[in-house]
């Protein structure tokens, strides 16, 4: 079935960091793929998406490009900020959402 | 617009107790997902509605889990003789269409925390 590994955290970084969050997928059709947010205390809402293959998504500073290829979405941001701090979730939807196990990131000032 | 709620928000429960869990979701959505969050985890798919029939019940955990829909709006999910190992966060979400393969988001109610004593 389908299924989503995502890099295990927690990952802790300073401020002004580049961060990275990787994603690999497997699925027998070609899914959209996402990623989710969860700030302390809040609940999940998206932060971007990706609907075919070399799309990138972006928002927040964040960008993650589906590649086919390499069955990836890796999620990046060049630098992070301490409001950045929150546990992301890589997901692929064919219909119902699959996700990864979930990242925590922790960013210092 | 309103977004998708949840209720109750937090809810402790005996051992052997039922419990249901209600969701909203946004109007006009067709689709209705639950999900669990077990603390620390990742979030399990655990049923699907497509209007108020479920294709896809395949997540539920056992056939202590149900869930339905009526109207195209409201689901309730009902779990019998709660356990300890039920306990998480149970979110609901909801989309425009479940269609496989269509690119619409699915947005995520605050969720029910389920706490069985």
């Amino acid at each position: 079935g389908d299924s989503v590994t995502q890099m295990e955290g927690p990952v802790t970084l300073s401020e002004e960091a580049f961060l990275t969050i990787n994603c690999t997928y497997t699925a027998t059709g070609y899914p959209s793929l996402f990623w989710y947010v969860q700030y302390p205390g809040e609940g999940l809402q998206l932060l971007l998406k990706a609907t075919k293959a070399d799309d990138k998504g972006s928002n927040k500073g964040f960008e993650a490009t589906y590649r086919k290829e390499t069955t990836s979405f890796h999620l990046e941001k060049g630098s992070v900020q301490v409001s950045d701090s929150a546990v992301y979730f890589c997901a692929l939807k064919e219909y119902k959402l699959s996700f990864g196990a979930g990242t925590t990131v922790t960013v210092r000032a | 617009g309103a977004g998708v709620s949840q209720s109750p928000s937090n809810k402790v429960t005996e051992k052997g107790k039922d419990v249901e869990l209600r969701c909203d979701p946004i109007s006009g959505h067709t689709a209705l997902y639950w999900y669990r969050q077990r603390l620390g985890q990742g979030l399990e798919f655990l049923i699907y509605f497509q209007g108020n029939s479920a294709p896809d019940k395949s997540g539920l955990p056992s056939d202590r889990f149900s869930a339905e829909r009526t109207g195209e709006s409201v689901s309730t999910l009902t779990i019998q003789r709660t356990q300890q190992e039920d306990s998480a966060v149970y979110l609901c979400a909801s989309s425009l269409s479940g269609l496989a393969g269509d690119p619409y988001e699915q947005y995520f109610g605050p969720g029910t925390r389920l706490t069985v004593t």
